[in-house]
């Protein structure tokens, strides 16, 4: 396994653009996850797919942000008008679901600021 | 609703010596229970986790986890630390419905 990877690693955006996010999971992962993590805090969830099927949204995630997985892959994660509040670390994780258990590996991040 | 509580928002332990990182977690069933550790900018990278069974787990780089239902923990804990092991730590909670709870983590400095 090649492990999850995240691209870009690092986004410097202006107020107001658009901003989007790739994340590949391990190779047969049939789950993959999107958090948000900030400065001196755990990493919060936002989504999580199961194959192409987006299972549960956080109340954290706005109108603003959409996220995708169109073939059961790789995912996206697009933040429309970007605010300052958007700055954080974008963790993808991914995991194979057997039976009731689920273990996650994370990717490295995508760090976002917003100037 | 799940949460995780990390009590000790900074430890420093001098190297060689031992280490226990506290974890507290509020779940109503039977929760799934991990360990991640963080370097720098870097993603999280799992240490051990507790689904059933043994409540004693190993884990990677020496490390072990003991769940203990009646005080709702999960410690980690190291007999020897090394510099190599200063980083952030979480701990995280989860249903079988994946989704993961974290918590705040705590920040181990290593004194030489």
């Amino acid at each position: 396994d090649t492990g999850v990877s995240q691209d870009p690693r690092h986004k410097i955006t202006k107020r107001g653009q658009n901003v989007t996010f790739r994340c590949d999971p391990i190779s047969e992962h049939n789950r993959l996850y999107w958090y948000r993590q900030t400065l001196g805090q755990g990493p919060e969830f936002l989504t999580y797919f199961q194959n192409e099927a987006q299972l549960e949204k956080s109340r954290l995630l706005s109108d603003r942000f959409s996220a995708e997985r169109p073939k059961g892959s790789f995912s996206t994660l697009e933040i429309q008008r970007t605010e300052q509040g958007d700055s954080a670390m974008y963790l993808c994780a991914s995991s194979l679901i057997l039976g009731s258990t689920d273990t996650q590996y994370f990717g490295p991040g995508t760090r976002l600021t917003v100037l | 609703a799940q949460s995780v509580t990390q009590p000790d928002i900074h430890i420093t332990v001098s190297e060689g010596a031992s280490l226990e990182l506290r974890c507290n977690y509020s779940y109503g069933a039977t929760p799934y229970l991990f360990w991640y550790v963080q370097s720098p900018g870097q993603g999280l990278q799992l240490l051990l986790k507790y689904f059933s069974g043994d409540t004693l787990v190993q884990g990677i780089k020496g490390f072990e986890a003991e769940f203990k239902r009646s005080q709702s923990s999960f410690n980690l804990r190291k007999p020897s630390v090394h510099w190599s092991d200063a980083a952030e730590y979480f701990c995280a909670v989860s249903s079988n419905a994946g989704k993961s709870t974290f918590g705040d983590g705590t920040t181990l400095t290593v004194k030489p």
